[in-house]
């Protein structure tokens, strides 16, 4: 059960897009389509941004987007905004009842 | 309103139990399966134990296995991780999160989250 693969940080200018990348094994994000996205400001507990690689909760921007291509699941945030800066994890599925969350990405907004 | 709150939390001693619980409202307790995940101050977060609506399904993570023991009370709609021989790396704020899927369990899907329980082992 090792953590998932992600970025210690990224960072963009307001307005501009950012793909945060989480990468797996075969053995979970390559294996299944539940992988998911959440985002936690400082102080915070986490939110769901994503769920099964790419639908959007209600009331989550479409901004946020998600993809995933082999072994490795992606998160697109597209024009920018100041509130967006925050840490990111990814998590998948791993089989055998277990999940994996990733180390988490720090987005900062320039 | 979806609502987890969880209690329990506190400092205790290497080697010592605890036992941590999440009162949930505002949905129907037992048509979701309930996760809690932990995250060590400073640090990401790290899922530690789930369980199906009907307590069928258990897992939980290499390091805590043979240690936590997760449940569930559908008619108190309560949550409960037992922690035994807590150790000095079990320090975190350990969170109850509600699972996406009704009536299965996606284990990676938390749609709600508590704010969390401080637990803290130090002699």
């Amino acid at each position: 059960q090792s953590a998932l693969t992600q970025p210690a940080s990224v960072s963009g200018s307001p307005g501009q897009s950012i793909t945060i990348s989480c990468t797996g094994t075969s053995s979970d994000v390559g294996s299944y389509n539940l992988v998911s996205w959440y985002q936690q400001h400082p102080g915070k507990a986490p939110k769901l941004m994503i769920y099964e690689v790419s639908k959007r909760p209600s009331g989550v921007s479409n901004r946020f987007s998600g993809s995933k291509s082999g072994n490795t699941a992606s998160l697109t945030i597209s024009g920018l905004q100041a509130e967006d800066e925050a840490d990111y994890y990814c998590c998948s599925y791993a089989g055998s009842s277990h999940a994996v969350f990733g180390g988490g990405t720090q987005l900062t907004v320039l | 309103e979806v609502q987890l709150v969880e209690s329990g939390g506190g400092l205790v001693q290497p080697g010592r139990s605890l036992r941590l619980s999440c009162a949930a409202s505002g949905f129907t307790f037992d048509d979701y399966a309930m996760h809690w995940v932990r995250q060590a101050p400073g640090k990401g977060l790290e899922w530690v134990s789930g369980i199906s609506w009907n307590s069928g399904s258990i897992g939980y993570a290499d390091s805590v296995k043979g240690r936590f023991t997760i449940s569930r009370d559908n008619a108190k709609n309560s949550l409960y991780l037992q922690m035994n021989s807590l150790r000095a790396e079990d320090t975190a704020l350990y969170y109850c999160a509600k699972d996406g899927t009704v009536t299965t369990v996606s284990w990676a899907d938390f749609d709600y989250w508590g704010q969390g329980t401080l637990v803290t082992v130090s002699s």
